[in-house]
């Protein structure tokens, strides 16, 4: 069993919002991810969970705010977003940071 | 800086017309380089690992080799099911698992 799953698979969402996005794995992997992926462009790594801590953070902006409640589960809360934030959301996960990622089939996002 | 560079940018074939993708990658302490597969609006999915040049990995008509330069997917005799993006992606000693711009592959009947 390869699956990661998130939720929800499409969001609508004001600039004044705040919702999360949810990602779940049970394949016992200590790395998990999230990325973004705009339209005709490769994912873009945002965030690296490693043994549920914040390993790597590309200088994503402070209303993009990860949360690793454990070793299966990956939340991005959202509050205040931009309409150029709209895109596909990405979690994957892997045993551990070195390994293949395997990818959930996205959220995607529209800001309005 | 990691880099990953894939070509074609997009590359249309007839079925059964075999053909290569290419990912040139620069990046210090290659830990592993991967081959994805990803349709229109869902996630990429996993095909290859591969760790050290002369590595090869096959799985039904695709094949990934490796050099110390770059990777090459091959595509034997493609079906129009096998229209999609390939991506190329690589970690290095940053531990960031970093995406080529793709080939956008179309397989015509």
């Amino acid at each position: 069993d390869t699956e990661v799953t998130q939720t929800p698979k499409h969001l609508v969402m004001g600039m004044t919002n705040k919702k999360s996005l949810k990602c779940e794995q049970h394949m016992g992997h200590r790395a998990m991810y999230w990325y973004k992926q705009k339209a005709k462009k490769p994912p873009e790594l945002m965030f690296v969970y490693s043994y549920e801590k914040l390993s790597i953070n590309e200088s994503v902006p402070s209303r993009f705010s990860p949360e690793c409640p454990n070793s299966s589960l990956l939340n991005l809360h959202l509050h205040a977003l931009q309409p150029e934030d709209s895109a596909l959301y990405l979690c994957a996960s892997s045993r551990r940071d070195t390994n293949e990622a395997f990818f959930g089939q996205g959220t995607r996002l529209t800001v309005v | 800086e990691d880099q990953v560079t894939q070509s074609p940018e997009a590359l249309r074939l007839q079925e059964g017309e075999s053909s290569s993708l290419n990912c040139s990658y620069t990046v210090s302490g290659l830990r592993g380089l991967f081959w994805y597969r990803q349709d229109p609006g869902k996630g990429p999915e996993f095909l290859f690992t591969l760790y050290s040049a002369g590595e090869e990995k096959e799985k039904e008509r695709l094949k990934a080799t490796l050099t110390k330069k770059e990777s090459f997917l091959h595509i034997t005799a493609p079906k129009p099911e096998d229209s999609a993006t390939y991506l190329c992606a690589v970690i290095g000693a940053t531990n960031k698992l970093i995406f080529g711009t793709g080939t956008l592959l179309a397989v015509q009947p």
